[in-house]
């Protein structure tokens, strides 16, 4: 099973569309968490850091369930400029620390 | 600003090649990486450095060398260069507390090994 877990996609979306996506993660001793966003042949961008207690940022939202292991993103009215791969991190504290990345989710915006 | 700045963009070699990956940041950061992009696969870590002067195996260091030059230069060696390292290479830099955390990544090196 892989350390962080995410649905590749792609999610096809129109323009104006709420859309969540979700990442599991299988560590406990996981500490932090991130999304970024990584547009096609660029590199990653910090988009958001994710908290316990929710982080919204304009019209993205970012969640953390602890008990259930997941981070979620929720991107309300999609703009066509959403369209990009976004990808779920954590950090572990196993003693030293250590980052994962999820293969990432697609998303594709429509008009 | 310059952020972090990686070289070359692209690059095709022959199995048995070798190259240097030169990365540099203009951000006073203290902790430099470097990752492997595959298709269908995270970004997984190849070395890291937390400080001058220090550098660290990250997940899959075979086949790879690092240098920390200074505080600004982190660069990666591929002493011979195998089809399995046709890759995308990203270098990062950050500073907060946490190792890892908040990354900021180089436009990336596309890399073909024939």
């Amino acid at each position: 099973r892989k350390e962080v877990e995410q649905d590749p996609g792609p999610f096809n979306v129109p323009e104006g569309a709420t859309v969540a996506f979700n990442c599991t993660y299988s560590n406990s001793a996981s500490q932090s968490f991130f999304w970024y966003r990584q547009d096609c042949r660029k590199e990653p961008k910090l988009l958001m850091s994710v908290y316990s207690s929710g982080n919204e940022d304009g019209r993205f939202t970012a969640q953390l369930n602890r008990a259930s292991q997941y981070i979620s993103l929720l991107i309300r009215d999609s703009k066509l400029s959403d369209s990009a791969t976004y990808l779920c991190v954590v950090i572990l504290n196993t003693g030293g620390f250590k980052t994962i990345f999820g293969a990432g989710t697609r998303l594709f915006v429509k008009a | 600003n310059a952020g972090v700045t990686q070289t070359p963009k692209f690059q095709v070699l022959k199995t048995g090649q070798s190259m240097t990956l030169q990365c540099a940041q203009d951000m006073n950061h203290n902790s430099m990486y470097w990752y492997r992009q595959d298709p269908g696969m995270g970004l997984r870590l190849i070395y890291y450095s937390a400080s001058e002067g220090t550098t660290d195996k990250g997940e899959v260091p075979n086949g790879y060398n690092v240098s920390r030059l200074n505080k600004r230069e982190f660069s990666l060696r591929l002493e011979s260069a195998a089809p399995s390292q046709t890759s995308v290479y990203f270098c990062a830099s950050s500073a907060p507390r946490v190792t890892g955390e908040k990354l900021f990544f180089g436009s990336g090196t596309q890399l073909s090994v024939l």
